[in-house]
């Protein structure tokens, strides 16, 4: 069972900065199959990136993926009000069908 | 507008059951497969159950296996989920969710509202 570990845990940071996260996995895991997304308080999580790099519909282009094989990124090159919340990377497979990481909280400093 | 809408959660005695529903709309609901995610109260998200758009293929995580049950009914567009044998560490917020596919990727672009299953005596 492939298990994902994001980190960091929590990442405090202001408006206008840049926000990295990663994901890192304990094995081999295909772009293809490595999503992220986002969930407020709430809320129901929003598929943000698929296939690693691949921005799902109506998603801001300050949102990028990126990474393979067992690193993976996700970038927001200027945070808006509205993008601090949880994030979420997901890997598909065999069994189980879908894993997720533990998620990053993004907080505002 | 793709939509889907949970039901069926509550307040249930350990060893008890529930039957959870997802009601879908705004796409061709037997085209694609679905899955159920739960969210324990503070925690990250955990995959419970998927099932094909034929029904034919059907998997489960397993800390539910054995004691849910995930079905469809395209003819109804809905989806369900039987849980018996209900234990406290299956509360959680309950989502069902489409599958989406492009270009030989997997992910969960629709998700429900969720809907809260409490398990306590």
């Amino acid at each position: 069972e492939i298990v994902l570990t994001q980190s960091p845990g929590t990442l405090s940071l202001s408006p206008g900065e840049r926000a990295t996260l990663s994901c890192r996995a304990s094995q081999y895991v295909s772009r293809s199959f490595l999503a992220w997304y986002q969930q407020k308080p709430g809320q129901a999580p929003r598929l943000l990136i698929y296939g690693a790099s691949s921005r799902a519909t109506g998603i801001p282009d300050r949102f990028s993926g990126s990474g393979s094989e067992t690193e993976f990124t996700l970038t927001i090159s200027e945070l808006e009000p509205e993008d601090f919340a949880v994030y979420y990377c997901q890997q598909y497979g065999t069994s189980p069908r879908f894993t997720f990481g533990q998620g990053t909280k993004l907080e505002i400093k | 507008e793709v939509q889907l809408l949970e039901s069926g959660g509550g307040l249930v005695q350990p060893g008890g059951s529930l039957r959870l529903s997802c009601a879908a709309s705004g796409f061709t609901f037997n085209k694609y497969a679905m899955t159920w995610v739960r969210q324990a109260p503070g925690k990250g998200l955990e995959w419970v159950s998927s099932i094909s758009g034929n029904a034919a293929d059907i998997y489960y995580a397993d800390p539910v296996k054995g004691r849910f049950t995930i079905s469809r009914d395209n003819s109804q567009n809905t989806l369900h989920l039987q849980m018996n044998s209900l234990r406290a560490e299956d509360t959680a917020i309950y989502y069902c969710a489409k599958y989406y596919y492009a270009s030989g990727s997997y992910s969960l672009d629709c998700w429900g509202q969720g809907t809260l299953v409490i398990v306590s005596s």
